[in-house]
Order: structure tokens, then sequence, then C-alpha cells
């Protein structure tokens, strides 16, 4: 069965203590995976996409790669403005237009 | 301001109430989704409109009724609700591309009802 399984449920982090989140996915083809950021009380807010093993994208402290299983979601000396939950979703090639299969994230506390 | 605007914030009804959400987007954006978020599990796809038409019917049963009267506009109207149902239902639009690769590039979320049956 397809799905999308995100690593760890929970990640509690020091501030500077860089970490990775793993995004795992077994899909018959993919169309696209994305990252989104959510906060507590507020709606998904998008980070990243993206399309091919082997891709990489950057945004601050945040950098998102691509395997042909997974994708990771690296934290480089996070600060207590990065804790949140974050989501990964992946878009098949077989899924009709927008429908986006999502995991149950990973919720990420930085503590000073 | 995500530029999706969700109301109420909070909703608490009855089983036997027939109330209704609310989605604005303000992105000029030509989809438009809902979402059902629960506890501790993944976001669910609900509906898909596109351009003011449905494309996307996720399973859903019929006590949710959705709505889009123009491409700015996303109502889910719901009645006779069970307790199972509460959970944070998101509005979400993209703007989709109709040349080359079909994808949602990026999903805009409200901030979401927080709704509770009793």
């Amino acid at each position: 069965e397809d799905q999308v399984t995100q690593s760890p449920e929970a990640l509690r982090l020091q501030e500077g203590e860089s970490s990775s989140l793993n995004c795992s996915y077994t899909v018959s083809g993919l169309r696209g995976l994305f990252w989104y950021r959510q906060d507590p009380g507020k709606g998904p807010e998008f980070l990243f996409t993206l399309y091919s093993a082997g891709e990489e994208k950057e945004k601050e402290r945040l950098k998102a790669t691509l395997t042909k299983k997974e994708s990771f979601l690296h934290i480089t000396a996070p600060k207590p403005e990065d804790s949140a939950t974050y989501l990964c979703a992946v878009h098949q090639t077989t899924d009709s237009w927008g429908k986006l299969q999502f995991g149950a994230g990973t919720q990420v506390v930085v503590t000073p | 301001e995500t530029g999706v605007t969700q109301t109420p914030r909070h909703l608490v009804m009855g089983m036997t109430n027939k109330k209704s959400l609310k989605c604005e987007q303000h992105l000029g954006h030509n989809a438009m989704y809902w979402y059902k978020q629960s506890a501790k599990k993944p976001l669910e796809l609900m509906f898909v409109y596109s351009l003011e038409e449905r494309v996307e019917n996720n399973s859903v049963p019929s006590r949710f009724s959705p709505e889009c009267p123009n491409s700015s506009h996303l109502f889910l109207h719901l009645h006779t609700l069970q307790p199972e149902d509460s959970a944070l239902y998101l509005c979400a639009s993209s703007q989709e591309r109709r040349q080359g690769k079909r994808t949602n590039e990026k999903l805009f979320f409200g901030s979401g009802t927080q709704l509770s049956v009793l």
C-alpha cells in the first residue's frame, strides 16, 4: 500500500544542536515531494518542493534532500523559533491532480 | 495573514445541528481544497475544486457538502455530524498550471476551523 512515513514522531533539541528529520515514501511514481511547517493553531506553511532524486533545496537553517525512497529535512544550528511540526507530503503520478498524501508529521521542540 | 481566511476559528455543534464553514482566498488562485486534520493523524484530503468545478471527492460522507460559488470562496456545509468528525478543518488554495507538468506547486492554507461535535 502506498504510504508516507515520517520519523521520529517528536524531536527535542538544544539550541544549536543540528539534526535531521526523515520522510520515507512508497509510491508507484513520484510527481513531487513537499515539506511544510505547521505552528500550533495555524495551517501548514509551504517550505520546499523536490521533484527528482538528488535534488536539494535550502532556506535559512533548513535543507531538504531527496532520494528514490526518502527525503530528509536537515536543521542546522536550530533556534527556538524553529520549533514546529514539520509535514511531508507526496504527489503521485497515478493520483488525480490536487491529491497530496501527507505523513503524520514530526514535532520539533528547540530549547534555549 | 496568509491570504486564505477561514471562519469561524472555533465551532461547537450538536449532532442535529446544521452549520457552514467559510473560506476565502485573496491570492487570485484557481483551485481550492478542504482538508481534515485529526489529532496525531495525517492530513486527509476531502474535496478539490478547480475553476469552481469539483474534481476530487475523496470518499467523504454525504453529511459533508462542499460549495464553491466562485474561485475565491469555498464553503463546507455540515449536517448531522458524528463525534468522530471533531477535527481541524483546513482550507487551502493553489494556482494550477495548465501547461507542462500538472502539479500543485504550493498549497496556501488558512488557519483552520477547530470543530467539536458533541
